[in-house]
């Protein structure tokens, strides 16, 4: 079974805080995501990464930067924290094309 | 760009009970990938099934099932026999080839099987 592991469940920071939140999967797949999901707007991509330093915006990234210096670690980054971050973020994989995604288990993320 | 409508926010229904959850999307597309995913309230999302839109065949997968209707734009999901693991929140997503496997979702619905 697919493994991917969110470094976090629960997470609280302050604004202005710069903060990580590691996602890692343990099947070798190519491509790795990350969703912010908010009551009433389901899930929305921030970015996605198709190999190793590669990188794509999503619908939201503004705020938001990635690293993705191993296959396996896809980091999502909130530069300079602010309250309108705070959200459920939820990381993502799939081996390639039309594959289904694979889930994390979530980091509620609180800024205060 | 693609959009996904869930319009049911939340649904209940009676354990050993059928409900049908609705899902509407617009695309210009003629070949893309529709998913309804399942996040229980452990928070991990579970893929339910998946239809390939130049497949005429409803998907199925035990007591879930589609209807897949291409022309109205059109993907519910129907849940058999309905159990009181089911209650989760349901998305519908919809994904384009070619597009790196990005994902559109819907607003999701709440499900909630009453004993």
């Amino acid at each position: 079974d697919v493994k991917v592991t969110q470094s976090s469940r629960y997470l609280v920071k302050r604004t202005g805080e710069k903060v990580f939140l590691e996602c890692v999967q343990d099947m070798d797949h190519e491509n790795m995501f990350w969703y912010r999901q908010d009551p009433g707007l389901g899930l929305r991509l921030i970015y996605f990464s198709y190999d190793v330093k590669m990188k794509e915006k999503g619908d939201i990234p503004e705020g938001y930067s990635v690293s993705r210096e191993k296959k396996e670690r896809f980091s999502l980054i909130l530069e300079s924290a602010s309250t309108n971050q705070t959200s459920m973020y939820l990381c993502a994989s799939n081996l390639w094309g039309d594959q289904p995604q694979h889930f994390g288990d979530g980091t509620r993320l609180s800024i205060l | 760009a693609q959009t996904v409508t869930q319009s049911q926010p939340e649904m209940s229904v009676q354990e050993a009970e059928t409900v049908t959850l609705s899902c509407t999307y617009d695309t210009s597309e003629n070949n893309y990938y529709l998913f309804w995913y399942k996040q229980p309230p452990s928070r991990q999302m579970i893929l339910v099934i998946r239809q390939e839109a130049y497949k005429q065949q409803n998907a199925t997968e035990n007591r879930f099932s589609v209807n897949f209707q291409k022309a109205a734009k059109s993907f519910s999901l129907k849940i058999s026999d309905s159990q009181l693991g089911d209650t989760a929140m349901y998305f519908c997503a919809f994904m384009k080839p070619g597009s790196g496997s990005r994902l559109t979702f819907g607003e999701g619905t709440q499900l909630t099987v009453n004993p």
